[in-house]
């Protein structure tokens, strides 16, 4: 089984939906991280959060919301979707214990559409 | 702000030629320095990474990179493509220590023609 999981790794919504993304880890690792990722953009930080109770916003954080169920689920919200937040969202973790370095881990990534 | 450059969004080789892909950073100060890498339909994975001792860096399938601190350069290398190396390239540098996180640079795509 993979290690960093996101739900659902395809969805098409509406302008104005509410959408959740999902992210489940099993490594054991207490950071998490929320990325876009746009052609030619590269992956921006949408949010990080280095602990259950440490949420932060990263450089693209507008339109979205994150929440930290426990140490193993970060979950990414878009309140009401825009077309422009069509993208590829991955989801990151890395160890805290290896926080020097901070080799991140990432999930297969949920491609969203907003019509 | 700090920043990371890719030169070049798109490089082309043939197999068994050598790859180059080069990565520049921003600041003075060194900082941790990585390259990902994207396969088509998948998430990223670590290639290689620097943070301190040795410059010259190996990482997995045959891809080393060098820390030159006097050009503020992480440029990745592999002496012969092969045609699994097609993929997308990321450079990234994390400053600020434990409390840091990871900038990105925008991406090389990969060709490696037969």
């Amino acid at each position: 089984d993979a290690d960093v999981t996101q739900t659902p790794r395809n969805r098409i919504t509406k302008t104005g939906k509410r959408i959740m993304l999902e992210c489940s880890q099993t490594k054991g690792h207490d950071r998490m991280y929320w990325y876009r990722q746009d052609p030619g953009l590269g992956l921006r930080l949408i949010y990080y959060s280095f602990d259950v109770k440490d949420i932060n916003k990263g450089e693209i954080s507008d339109g979205y919301s994150v929440s930290r169920q426990a140490q193993a689920k970060f979950s990414l919200s878009l309140e009401s979707a825009i077309p422009n937040q069509t993208a590829l969202y991955f989801c990151a973790t890395s160890d805290m214990a290896e926080s020097s370095t901070d080799t991140q881990y990432f999930g297969p990534g949920t491609r969203l559409t907003v019509l | 702000a700090q920043s990371v450059t890719q030169l070049g969004s798109h490089v082309s080789v043939s197999e068994g030629a050598l790859v180059l892909l080069r990565c520049n950073y921003s600041s003075s100060v060194p900082p941790y320095l990585f390259w990902y890498v994207q396969y088509p339909n998948q998430g990223l994975q670590l290639l290689l990474k620097y943070t301190t001792g040795a410059t010259l860096v190996k990482g997995i399938n045959g891809f080393e990179a060098e820390f030159k601190k006097s050009e503020t350069s992480f440029h990745l290398t592999k002496p012969s493509a092969h045609m699994s190396d097609a993929a997308e390239y990321f450079c990234a540098v994390k400053w600020g220590g434990s409390q840091g996180i990871l900038i990105f640079g925008k991406g090389t795509k990969l060709s490696v023609k037969p």
